[in-house]
């Protein structure tokens, strides 16, 4: 079976400092990856998605990146962190799109970011 | 691009009473329509699906409807429990290709003892 992995779980940084989030998926291959955003009390807002290693499709701009170094990894990045950052962010992941497959997203179990 | 409204925004009932959501859509070309629960401080939980060669799909005490005429679909939970208790997300998308899925704003559903 598939899991979905997120660390950490809570994070609280100063502003101006970097921020690393990772993701990794296991039992699927080649999977679709996404970074969502959840202000408090919010939708779900998509920041990032990529479909390959090293494929990154940027959803809104800001100061968040994001990469695919392996293929069931996803990383979401900051040089200098903004208080506007503070959420939740959400990773997910689909299997690769075929005739077959609808978009059934699978999400893990989230990072808490406080930017103070 | 696709826009998805969802309501109520909360909801509350009690315990044994059934819960309605209701969301609509604005792309046609839709046809993939799922529904996730995320309980507090937790990622969404895909919990039921629709896609659109059916009208109604039911698991258990859940049921979601589909109308692509009138563009709507609803969440129906039969004999709440409080562990029903949670924020419910409708969704939207295409189904073909690196579609995204366009989110609802979210239902608390709030079950009263």
């Amino acid at each position: 079976s598939q899991t979905i992995h997120q660390w950490p779980a809570t994070l609280v940084q100063p502003v101006g400092s970097p921020l690393s989030l990772e993701c990794t998926v296991e039992g699927t291959s080649n999977p679709n990856l996404y970074w969502y955003r959840q202000a408090a009390g919010r939708g779900l807002q998509l920041l990032f998605y990529s479909v390959g290693i090293g494929q990154i499709s940027s959803e809104v701009p800001q100061n968040l990146s994001a990469s695919r170094p392996q293929d069931r990894q996803f990383i979401l990045s900051s040089k200098k962190l903004l208080l506007s950052d503070s959420g939740f962010y959400l990773c997910a992941w689909r299997s690769p799109p075929s005739g077959k497959t609808y978009n059934e997203q699978f999400f893990g179990p989230g990072t808490r970011l406080t930017v103070l | 691009g696709e826009n998805v409204e969802q309501h109520p925004s909360t909801l509350s009932v009690q315990e044994g009473d059934s819960a309605v959501i209701k969301c609509t859509y604005s792309d046609s070309a839709s046809n993939y329509f799922p529904w996730y629960k995320q309980e507090l401080g937790k990622g969404p939980q895909l919990i039921i699906d629709i896609r659109s060669n059916v009208g109604e799909k039911k698991d258990q005490r859940i049921a979601v409807t589909l109308n692509k005429t009138a563009k709507h679909f609803s969440l129906h939970i039969t004999e709440t429990q409080p562990e029903d208790s949670a924020v419910y997300f409708c969704a939207a998308s295409r189904v073909f290709g690196n579609e995204k899925l366009t989110f609802g704003t979210g239902t608390r559903l709030t079950i009263i003892p």
